[in-house]
C-alpha cells in the first residue's frame, strides 16, 4: 500500500521562525501536493509538483514555498511563520493525472504562537 | 463564492436508515468528481470516484447532475463505522487540479 510521510504530527513554533514540514511518499508517484485545512473552509492548495525541480503555486502560497530535490520527497517552508500559519498541513501524493486517487499522509498541526 | 459547497451537517442518522446529501460546484468545465472521506483527526480517504452515469459501491451510490451542477451521495442502511466527514472533491483543468467542499458531517446512531 502507498505510504505518505509527514515528519512531525505536532509542532509548536514561534512567530518569525524558519518552519520546514517534510514529506515523503514510496510509490514513486509523480505527483506531489500540499494543501492547508482549516475548520469551515475545506482543504486548500498551496503548492504542488509534477516532477523533480519542477513547482506550481495552488491557491494560497503567499508565506510559503517548497523544494522537491527527489521524487520522493516534497518540503514544504514557512519563510517567518505568523500566527494566521497555525492550521492542519496535509501532504498528498498522486500518480499520473486528473482521475488518480490521491493519497494523504496523516498530516501536520501546526499552531504558531 | 466558494467553487465546490457543502452543507456542513451534520447529518444526525439512525443505524440502518438511509441518508442522502449533495455537493454543488461552480465551474461548468469541471471534468472529475469524487467523494472522499475523512474520519475524526485522520487524513482524507477516497471514497469513490463519481461517472457521469452514476456509480455504486456496495451501499454507497454516487450520482452527477451536470445540467445542475451538482453530485451526490446516498448511504444506505448506515452502520455506525460510517460517521464520518465527507468531503465533495471536484477536478477543474485538464491538469487536473482539486477543489475540495469543506464537508459534510455524518453521525450514524444506535
Amino acid at each position: 500500500d502507498v505510504k505518505v510521510t509527514q515528519s512531525s504530527r505536532y509542532l509548536v513554533k514561534r512567530t518569525g521562525e524558519k518552519v520546514f514540514l517534510e514529506c515523503v511518499q514510496d510509490m514513486d508517484h509523480e505527483n506531489m501536493f500540499w494543501y492547508r485545512q482549516d475548520p469551515g473552509l475545506g482543504l486548500r492548495l498551496i503548492y504542488f509538483s509534477y516532477d523533480v525541480k519542477m513547482k506550481e503555486k495552488g491557491d494560497i502560497p503567499e508565506g510559503y514555498s517548497v523544494s522537491r530535490e527527489k521524487k520522493e520527497r516534497f518540503s514544504l517552508i514557512l519563510e517567518s511563520a505568523s500566527t494566521n500559519q497555525t492550521s492542519m498541513y496535509l501532504c498528498a501524493s498522486r500518480q499520473g493525472g486528473t482521475n488518480e486517487k490521491l493519497f494523504f499522509g496523516s498530516g501536520t498541526q501546526l499552531s504558531v504562537l | 463564492r466558494k467553487e465546490v459547497e457543502q452543507d456542513p451537517g451534520p447529518f444526525n442518522v439512525p443505524e440502518g436508515a438511509t441518508v442522502a446529501f449533495n455537493c454543488t460546484y461552480s465551474n461548468s468545465a469541471s471534468q472529475s468528481f469524487f467523494w472522499y472521506r475523512q474520519d475524526c483527526r485522520k487524513e482524507p480517504k477516497l471514497l469513490m470516484s463519481v461517472y457521469s452515469s452514476g456509480n455504486e459501491d456496495g451501499r454507497f451510490t454516487a450520482q452527477l447532475n451536470r445540467a445542475s451542477q451538482y453530485i451526490s451521495l446516498l448511504i444506505r442502511d448506515s452502520k455506525l463505522s460510517d460517521s464520518a466527514t465527507y468531503l465533495c472533491v471536484v477536478g477543474t483543468d485538464s491538469w487536473g487540479k482539486l477543489q475540495f467542499g469543506a464537508g459534510t458531517q455524518v453521525v450514524v446512531t444506535p
